[in-house]
């Protein structure tokens, strides 16, 4: 079964914007990690979130976890047509052993 | 430094067939992770090995799945006989100190296609 589930499926903005993607789960975590996948490749991290942890950042990506409310945000600003892809959570259930959501797909439009 | 490796990317056969899939850690890495892709059920972790022993093969779908990591540099996964609905993306990932703390390498993954 699925522990984390991204929001929206699909997300299409114009370049310049602002993306925000959300990830719930349903059990405690230990961590929560963020990666991107583009067509015909393998996923690639982006960044980790620790459960004390509420906020992150990393170039133009913000995450934050409320561990109370089991969610997760990332945001991309000032999207570019490059970061066309799609981005999953992966949480670990508190059992290190990660469980991937479906992934937000995400289109940049030039 | 290279990635983690997987061949082949693209992989067509008829159903019943054996099919092997490779994959190359990246070196040092100490852990190694199988994952399928498909739209009905997203990512799932297969199997994944610690120091060449497998860990936890609770997602292997069945019987016909079988996953060996014969050395720290070299894992297969085997399906026989292989049927339509084994016809996925395949995943393999590595990471470092055998704990999924440390970020996961993804190879580009083998198209599984079974006819």
């Amino acid at each position: 079964s699925q522990q984390g589930e991204e929001d929206p499926q699909a997300l299409s903005i114009q370049e310049g914007e602002n993306a925000t993607m959300n990830c719930s789960y349903k059990t405690s975590i230990n961590n929560l990690q963020w990666y991107r996948q583009n067509s015909g490749r393998g996923l690639v991290h982006l960044i980790l979130i620790r459960s004390n942890e509420r906020e992150k950042h990393s170039g133009r990506l913000r995450v934050t976890l409320d561990t109370s409310k089991k969610s997760s945000s990332l945001l991309i600003t000032a999207s570019r047509a490059a970061d066309t892809a799609s981005y999953f959570c992966a949480t670990d259930g508190g059992s290190y052993i990660p469980t991937f959501g479906r992934g937000t797909s995400l289109i940049v439009h030039p | 430094d290279a990635g983690v490796i997987q061949s082949p990317r693209h992989e067509v056969t008829e159903m019943g067939q054996e099919v092997t899939l490779r994959c190359k850690p990246i070196s040092g890495h100490n852990s190694l992770f199988w994952y399928r892709q498909t739209m009905m059920r997203g990512l799932e972790l297969l199997i994944y090995f610690n120091n060449n022993v497998p860990i936890d093969d609770s997602g292997m779908p069945e019987d016909r799945f079988s996953a060996k990591m014969p050395n720290a540099s070299f894992s297969t996964l085997k399906i026989q006989p292989s049927e339509p609905r084994d016809s996925a993306v395949y995943f393999c990932a590595s990471n470092l100190a055998g704990s999924w703390n440390q970020p996961q390498h993804f190879g580009d993954g083998t198209r599984l296609s079974i006819l």
